[in-house]
């Protein structure tokens, strides 16, 4: 079946620091990746929508420049965070949608996660 | 706006127990309701999906309705294994499992054996 990996998988960083996680579609491509985020106990909440060789698309109430995402290639997006708070901590999932089928269907595939620890 | 609320967990069960994680959402219309598990160390896998009212989604032992009378679209298995043992999250969307996804905050559940 399609993986999609991430990397780090665990990550604590100083205060004021950035730090970029990478998310990969290991045997298909991908055009369209999403990025969630997930507090304990909580829903993954959708943070943006990045499309190959375009901007992001972030939800409402996302800084767009604190969560720096670039989809530079059909396998790979980048979510940096910059400057990052200790209120940044949290759990960061990436998913990657396949490229439609014969039938036209998509799939969408998650990725095993990031744990952020700012400290 | 759309949202999805799940039983609070942990549940933990014994092995050949019958399981069932309640679930109901808030949307408008009809959306696509899907249950995702994500076990140890790996990424969410799609469990099963329904995209109409009454539509039955099924996978791996496990079964869900989509009831549009009672917005519920909870998850049951007749006998559960320890290999079962993950989270669980009920989500909806308003397109395909490869649009936009509301998620559910996920249930833990646990087989002893």
């Amino acid at each position: 079946g399609a993986v999609v990996s991430q990397h780090p998988s665990r990550v604590i960083c100083k205060s004021g620091t950035s730090v970029k996680i990478e998310c990969r579609s290991l045997d298909f491509q991908a055009t369209t990746m999403f990025w969630y985020r997930q507090f304990p106990k909580q829903s993954l909440m959708l943070m943006a929508t990045s499309n190959e060789g375009s901007k992001a698309t972030y939800e409402q109430g996302v800084e767009k420049d604190k969560f720096l995402i670039n989809h530079a290639s059909l396998t790979l997006s980048t979510l940096t965070v910059t400057s990052a708070h200790p209120e940044d901590s949290s759990f960061y999932i990436c998913s990657a949608r396949d490229l439609p089928g014969l039938a036209g269907n998509h799939e969408q595939y998650f990725g095993p996660g990031t744990r952020l620890t700012v400290t | 706006g759309d949202s999805v609320t799940q039983m609070e967990g942990p549940v933990t069960l014994s092995e050949e127990a019958f399981l069932t994680i309640n679930c109901t959402y808030t949307a408008t219309g009809y959306p696509s309701l899907f249950w995702y598990v994500q076990y140890p160390g790996e990424g969410l896998q799609l469990l099963l999906k329904a995209t109409k009212a009454d539509d039955k989604g099924s996978n791996k032992g496990f079964e869900a309705t989509y009831r549009k009378e009672t917005t519920s679209f909870h998850l049951e298995k007749g006998s559960v294994q320890v290999s079962d043992s993950a989270v669980y999250f009920c989500a909806l969307s308003r397109g395909s499992s490869a649009s936009k996804i509301i998620f559910g905050s996920g249930t833990r559940l646990s087989i002893r054996p």
